[in-house]
């Protein structure tokens, strides 16, 4: 079956650190690229991160650039979000999205079910 | 920074009525535009890309159009499980991918 389950999600405090992993089964994962987009409660979709196929081309989003990072094992189909100083504002649901292109973030045509991630005191 | 604005906010329709959705980018972004569905406490699905090409599995009655600043997003005769919230999607400027959606309800 084609899928992403993302793991990894709870509550941590303000300027803690969290590890979210997102493991791909169903297709060549090693042949696309990879993104994680947040949803804030009660609010839209905000792209926070995109890794090319083989791992060397990454991408940020302003707001989280210098804190989190992207990154992927291709041996264990696995992608990785490591965030860290982690705030108030980056509560919320988690996605893994699989790209429709293989070296940089494009279009999200399979999506994993999303980890929930809190941060409060 | 390229903007998307989706109008309207809301649409409130009837099952077997057209919807009609826009998205507005700031500034041209050629065709790379996406949309997608998300029903509530499902991830979103990738309904049509590069402006208009259906992704794989969607059904016909889901067509896109546009290109340079202007998109729209059609569905002809609406199914009781199409009544979610729609997104648009530029990948030309990473900054604000994502417009603010539209939801359709039932009217």
């Amino acid at each position: 079956e084609v899928q992403l389950l993302e793991s990894g999600g709870g509550l941590e405090q303000p300027g803690g650190s969290l590890r979210l992993s997102c493991a791909a089964s169903g297709f060549v994962f090693s042949n696309f690229a990879m993104n994680w987009v947040r949803q804030a409660p009660g609010k839209g979709l905000e792209w926070v991160s995109g890794i090319g196929d083989s791992g060397r081309n990454t991408y940020y989003a302003d707001p989280v650039k210098g804190r989190f990072t992207i990154s992927r094992d291709n041996s264990r189909n696995t992608l990785f979000l490591q965030m860290n100083s982690l705030r108030a504002e980056d509560t919320a649901v988690y996605y893994c999205a699989k790209d429709l292109s293989d070296w940089r973030p494009q279009y999200f045509d399979l999506w994993g079910q999303g980890a929930l991630v809190t941060v409060s005191s | 920074d390229i903007v998307l604005t989706q109008s309207p906010a809301t649409l409130s329709l009837s099952p077997g009525e057209r919807a009609t959705l826009s998205c507005r980018a700031s500034q041209s972004i050629t065709t790379f535009l996406a949309w997608y569905q998300q029903k509530p406490g499902q991830a979103p699905r990738l309904l049509i890309y590069d402006a208009s090409k259906r992704a794989t599995g969607i059904p016909a009655r889901f067509s896109g159009s546009g290109s340079g600043t202007d998109f729209t997003l059609t569905i002809s005769n609406l199914e009781p499980e199409d009544f979610a919230v729609y997104y648009c999607q530029q990948r030309t400027n990473w900054a604000e991918a994502f417009g603010q959606g539209t939801k359709v309800g039932i009217k």
